[in-house]
């Protein structure tokens, strides 16, 4: 699977906007882009994914660069229960029920 | 909306002696794993079950690890001969048959071999 890469930590003021980074750039075209997040001492929660296309949903929403290599998950307004570890993920499209490699994600604190 | 069940929260047990680790996944689900995340590290996959046998394992999951869907509804984990350093959070998780659908995880069972 190919890597990502993400800054080890964020920090956000509370009710502001938090643009979070990815870098992909061996990513291949079966790949889908795949964001999850860890509150602490929770399991990993699903956050959104993408091809190619921009995507939104009631949780945040993800900007895919045009060539693919890159991402941005985007809190439109950060709140305390953001604050958490938050995983960028390949995964390949072509097979089902395959695995997730968790890296070592962003880890996101959100300042009141 | 739909929750992947774990049981127990924690589980304290003594070297050398055998765990089982329950999960529920959500009920449309076909596709079912196991993670692990020992304190302050990643999280690391375990292995992945589909169609009652397994799909995929990684070199975490040796002999000593067992997994078992024994009726239509639990998915275990059972952990023989436990050891200190297979102390560890647990996640179960579930996806549904589209491709690339996302992964729903239980909140975990935390296993403290002493």
């Amino acid at each position: 699977d190919a890597k990502t890469t993400q800054p080890n930590s964020m920090e956000s003021n509370e009710e502001e906007p938090v643009h979070l980074p990815c870098n992909h750039s061996t990513i291949s075209g079966t790949d889908y882009i795949h964001w999850y997040r860890q509150l602490p001492s929770q399991g990993p929660e699903y956050v959104i994914h993408g091809l190619t296309s921009n995507v939104n949903n009631r949780m945040a929403s993800l900007a895919i660069a045009e060539d693919r290599k890159s991402s941005t998950l985007i809190l439109h307004r950060a709140t305390l229960r953001d604050a958490a570890v938050y995983y960028c993920i390949l995964r390949d499209g072509g097979v089902t029920g395959n695995q997730f490699y968790f890296g070592t994600g962003t880890s996101l604190t959100v300042i009141p | 909306e739909p929750e992947v069940t774990q049981t127990p929260s924690h589980q304290v047990t003594q070297m050398g002696q055998e765990v089982i680790l329950r999960c529920v996944p959500i009920s449309n689900h076909l596709y079912f794993y196991w993670y692990r995340q020992i304190l302050g590290q990643k999280v690391e996959f375990l292995v992945s079950f589909y169609n009652n046998e397994i799909s995929e394992k990684s070199e975490i999951f040796d002999d000593q690890f067992s997994v078992e869907r024994p009726d239509g509804s639990n998915f275990t984990l059972k952990i023989r001969s436990t050891k200190l350093e297979d102390s560890a959070m647990y996640f179960c998780a579930s996806s549904g048959q589209v491709i690339n659908y996302g992964y729903t995880f239980g909140s975990g069972t935390r296993l403290t071999v002493v």
